[in-house]
């Protein structure tokens, strides 16, 4: 079954440090994986998605992932952690089976310390 | 504009009241979806909305009712609930016509206590 899972579910940066966050999945055919962020109180806004194009991908805010297909891996990272970057971060992997449903991760909160 | 709006923004009801959340989106897309979020949780998928058909139901009660009166409307009517269904109720929607690789695009939710 598909399942993907996030190692950490509260990460602390400080400002201006790394941010990594860790996401693995299990999926029996070619996955296609999300990154979203939530900011408290609001919806969920797409960062970053992988369609298999390019295992390098960049998206909105300075946040970046790397697909790895020999890891089972897509771990987001920011080479400089801001403020405004705390937040709930969402890995996500699209069904096997239907094209209308993705499967989220438990999710990590991140925040950053001044 | 890719906006989803969703009211009202809160609401609270008693378990033997019935009221209903709305949804709309305006990007032509053609899929739509009903989430329930508890707090530090990731959404939970409820409903799929695909050309105005509903293609999935995850075993939601009956006291959930999604409608789609047209592309771009999507309702979540409820009666009776109970308290444990307070949580933040989120809509998205996408195009629907990428398949896999298709971005949801969340709406704000309704934050919603039953009493």
């Amino acid at each position: 079954a598909q399942s993907v899972t996030q190692l950490g579910s509260h990460v602390s940066v400080s400002e201006g440090a790394l941010v990594l966050l860790r996401c693995n999945y299990s999926s029996s055919v070619p996955p296609y994986l999300f990154w979203y962020v939530q900011y408290p109180n609001q919806g969920l806004q797409l960062l970053l998605k992988y369609t298999s194009a390019a295992t390098l991908v960049k998206g909105i805010n300075g946040f970046e992932a790397e697909f790895k297909k020999s890891e089972t891996s897509f771990h987001l990272t920011k080479p400089s952690a801001h403020m405004s970057d705390a937040a709930e971060y969402f890995c996500a992997v699209s069904a096997e089976t239907s094209y209308d449903k993705v499967i989220f991760g438990p999710g990590t909160s991140l925040s950053v310390i001044p | 504009d890719t906006e989803v709006t969703q009211t009202p923004k809160h609401l609270v009801m008693g378990m033997t009241n019935k009221k209903s959340l709305k949804c709309e989106q305006h990007m032509g897309h053609r899929a739509m979806y009903w989430y329930k979020q508890k707090a530090k949780k990731p959404p939970e998928l409820m409903f799929v909305y695909s050309y105005e058909k509903l293609s999935i139901n995850e075993s939601v009660p009956s006291r959930f009712s999604p409608e789609c009166p047209n592309s771009s409307l999507l309702n979540l009517h409820l009666h009776a609930l109970q308290p444990e269904d307070s949580a933040l109720y989120l809509c998205a929607s996408s195009a629907g016509t990428s398949g896999r690789t298709d971005t949801q695009y969340f709406g704000p939710g309704t934050r919603l206590t039953v009493l």
